[in-house]
């Protein structure tokens, strides 16, 4: 299957600081990908997808200001948590459909995740 | 709005034995169902995947079934190994959503030597 990268896998900061993920898509382009959150053994939570030359698109309740999201390219897509806090530690993971219109039933592959811990 | 139902949330089997995990959902548009299996600290790896075009699907020892009439799509794994421990969540997506996935609450499946 196709591969998405993300960096770092780990990452661990202070309070007030502002933390940016990158989710690669290797061998495809992705003109939309999507970034997810998962707290300890629950399931993964649409917090928004990410669009190539337009504005991201965020589900209800996730802040955009918090989150940052841009997409660069056709294969890089990033998310900038600014001024974390303890509360923002989580499993972030991001997804790209293999195609080119993100339409429904085009398989997505997921990225290996990034932990971040807020201090 | 959209949910997927999954059950059951954990699942132990003996190694060899099958296992079975269903998941239900409400919207009839839906028309692609996903299974990932996702190991501690990694993240999710497709194992299947099935259309709302057809019934069933297997490769080697994992099939997935779908009966649209009733909502219902299901993972069978046969010949269980302990390698096959992990969460498994089910997922789908329909046509006028972008692709965005709507996961199940996960499958805790331990195989036991």
């Amino acid at each position: 299957g196709a591969v998405v990268s993300q960096h770092p896998s780990r990452v661990i900061c202070k309070s007030g600081t502002s933390v940016k993920i990158e989710c690669r898509s290797l061998d495809f382009q992705a003109t939309t990908m999507f970034w997810y959150r998962q707290f300890p053994k629950k399931s993964l939570m649409l917090m928004a997808t990410s669009n190539e030359g337009s504005k991201a698109t965020y589900e209800q309740g996730v802040e955009k200001d918090k989150f940052l999201i841009n997409h660069a390219s056709l294969t890089l897509s990033t998310l900038t948590v600014t001024s974390a806090h303890p509360e923002d530690s989580s499993f972030y993971i991001c997804s790209a459909p293999q195609g080119t219109s993100g339409g429904a039933g085009e398989t997505q592959y997921f990225g290996p995740g990034t932990r971040l811990l807020v201090l | 709005g959209e949910n997927v139902e999954q059950h059951p949330s954990t699942l132990s089997v003996q190694e060899g034995d099958s296992a079975v995990i269903k998941c239900t959902y409400s919207d009839s548009a839906s028309n692609y169902f996903p299974w990932y299996k996702q190991e501690l600290g990694k993240g999710p790896q497709l194992i299947i995947d099935i259309r709302s075009n057809v019934g069933e699907k297997k490769d080697q020892r994992i099939a997935v079934t779908l009966n649209k009439t009733a909502k219902h799509f299901s993972l069978h794994i046969t010949e269980t190994q302990p390698e096959d421990s992990a969460v498994y969540f089910c997922a789908m997506t329909y046509y006028n959503q972008g692709g965005k996935l709507i996961f199940g609450q996960g499958t805790e499946l331990s195989v036991k030597p």
